[in-house]
């Protein structure tokens, strides 16, 4: 099993690029789910998905759109990039147990600098 | 408003002797408790769990102790090791969540 894979590990945007960053599991979970790391701030949620084909906002969603068009992928898309959209990316996929959200598999990062 | 946090950014312990992080949360309905481990350049890794029916959970050198009248949570390393030097994050989970609220991390050095 390969768990978590993101590509790619590492990219530079210029301001107003776009990208899409690709998230694959193969542990078949329902959940998945995207970060950002920024130094002091912990990781932050900016969209989830309960369900191919399911999507919502987390707790800094602005800039930036999602899509589960399979189970096992979730794509995080960045329309028009800024520098406050510099820092490093995890996805990470998971599973109900007995109701709660059960421990959650992450990717390596992928590691985005917007100039 | 921060829901789950991790007071002590560093946190610096010699070889051999006891590393305690520790996190305090103000939701009253997380329920399941998490810590991870990220080393640099890696993904967070999943370390030991507490869910709400426990004070303590036990895994050979890691123990966490829940104390859910104060909302505080502490993971105990024992003893302490220079591999175990990593950013760890605690995480929260309240019943029929879709989510885990991460705290902001603690740096743990473990000095040979």
């Amino acid at each position: 099993n390969a768990g978590v894979t993101q590509t790619p590990k590492f990219r530079v945007l210029k301001t107003g690029q776009s990208m899409t960053l690709l998230c694959a599991q193969d542990m078949n979970h329902e959940y998945m789910y995207w970060y950002r790391q920024d130094p002091g701030m912990g990781l932050r949620l900016i969209h989830y998905s309960v369900g191919e084909g399911t999507t919502a906002k987390g707790e800094v969603p602005d800039g930036y759109n999602v899509s589960r068009l399979k189970k096992q992928n979730f794509l995080l898309g960045l329309e028009s990039a800024a520098p406050s959209q510099t820092s490093v990316y995890f996805c990470a996929s998971s599973y109900l147990i007995r109701g709660f959200v059960g421990e959650q598999y992450f990717g390596p990062g992928t590691r985005l600098t917007v100039t | 408003d921060q829901q789950v946090k991790q007071n002590s950014p560093s946190l610096s312990v010699q070889e051999g002797r006891i590393s305690i992080l520790n996190c305090d949360y103000t939701n009253s309905m997380f329920d399941y408790f998490l810590w991870y481990k990220k080393y640099p350049a890696e993904g967070p890794t999943f370390l030991i769990s507490i869910s709400s029916i426990k004070d303590k959970n036990e895994d050979g050198r890691f123990t966490v102790f829940l104390n859910k009248s104060a909302k505080h949570l502490s993971l105990h390393i024992v003893p302490s090791q220079p591999g175990d030097s990593a950013v760890y994050f605690c995480a929260a989970s309240a019943p029929a969540g879709n989510m885990l609220t991460f705290g902001g991390g603690t740096r743990l050095m473990v000095k040979p």
